[in-house]
């Protein structure tokens, strides 16, 4: 059974960092890409970045480029985000997905990051 | 960006009555590779978004076979044949065919 766990999520201070991780089991992690969608308060998705299967090519919203790292151990079959100079626009529940062509088949229960002074 | 959009429901939905969304991108699903990468996802209140049905019209493993895709192109509907009670969430959209993926605003299933 394909498990999905994200932990990390926390109140920061605008400006702040967090570190988001997510433990994959179940399945051949070193084989799929990832992916992490968020969700603010009350409102819809949003895709925030993507990464290959070995870790060498990675994608970003817009709204997160420069300030958000995505990356991975397969070692480890774990999913990471670096999250650094967080606004309060960030604040949102964060899901990891395991990705298959065109869509994200499994997905965590989320992380809940709020930004907040 | 594909800009995806989603119809409301007109109203509550009756159990055991159809209930059908759609869903318009501003381009094209279509990609090189000849797939259609629309896929709708499910998020029951308080839980994970959970992924429906794949290339408008593949339904992931464990889904109920009321819910149904179709659609070409731009345009796309979910269908639900009868409504039943677990089916009250929110339903997305969502293109895969390029980055960035992005998603419908949403439609809310909700029952009389």
């Amino acid at each position: 059974e394909v498990q999905l766990v994200e932990s990390g999520g926390d109140l920061v201070q605008p400006g702040g960092s967090l570190r988001l991780s997510c433990a994959a089991s179940g399945f051949t992690f070193s084989s799929y890409w990832m992916t992490w969608v968020r969700q603010a308060p009350g409102m819809g998705l949003e895709w925030v970045a993507s990464i290959d299967n070995v870790g060498s090519a990675t994608y970003y919203a817009d709204s997160v480029k420069g300030r958000f790292t995505i990356s991975r151990d397969n070692a480890k079959t774990s999913l990471f985000l670096q999250m650094d100079s967080l606004r309060a626009e960030d604040t949102a529940v964060y899901y990891c997905g395991k990705v298959i062509t065109g869509a994200a088949d499994h997905w965590g229960q989320g992380s809940l990051v709020t930004v907040s002074s | 960006d594909i800009v995806m959009t989603q119809s409301p429901l007109p109203s509550p939905v009756t159990l055991g009555q159809p209930a059908s969304i759609s869903c318009r991108s501003s381009q094209s699903l279509v990609h090189i590779d000849g797939n259609t990468y629309l896929n709708w996802l499910q998020q029951r209140p308080g839980q994970p978004p959970r992924l429906l049905i794949s290339e408008i019209s593949n339904r992931f493993s464990g889904v109920p076979d009321r819910f149904s895709g179709s659609g070409a192109g731009t345009d796309f509907t979910l269908k639900i044949s009868r409504v039943e009670a677990e089916d009250v969430g929110v339903y997305y959209c969502m293109q895969g065919k390029q980055l960035p993926w992005t998603f419908g605003q949403g439609t809310k299933v909700e029952i009389k």
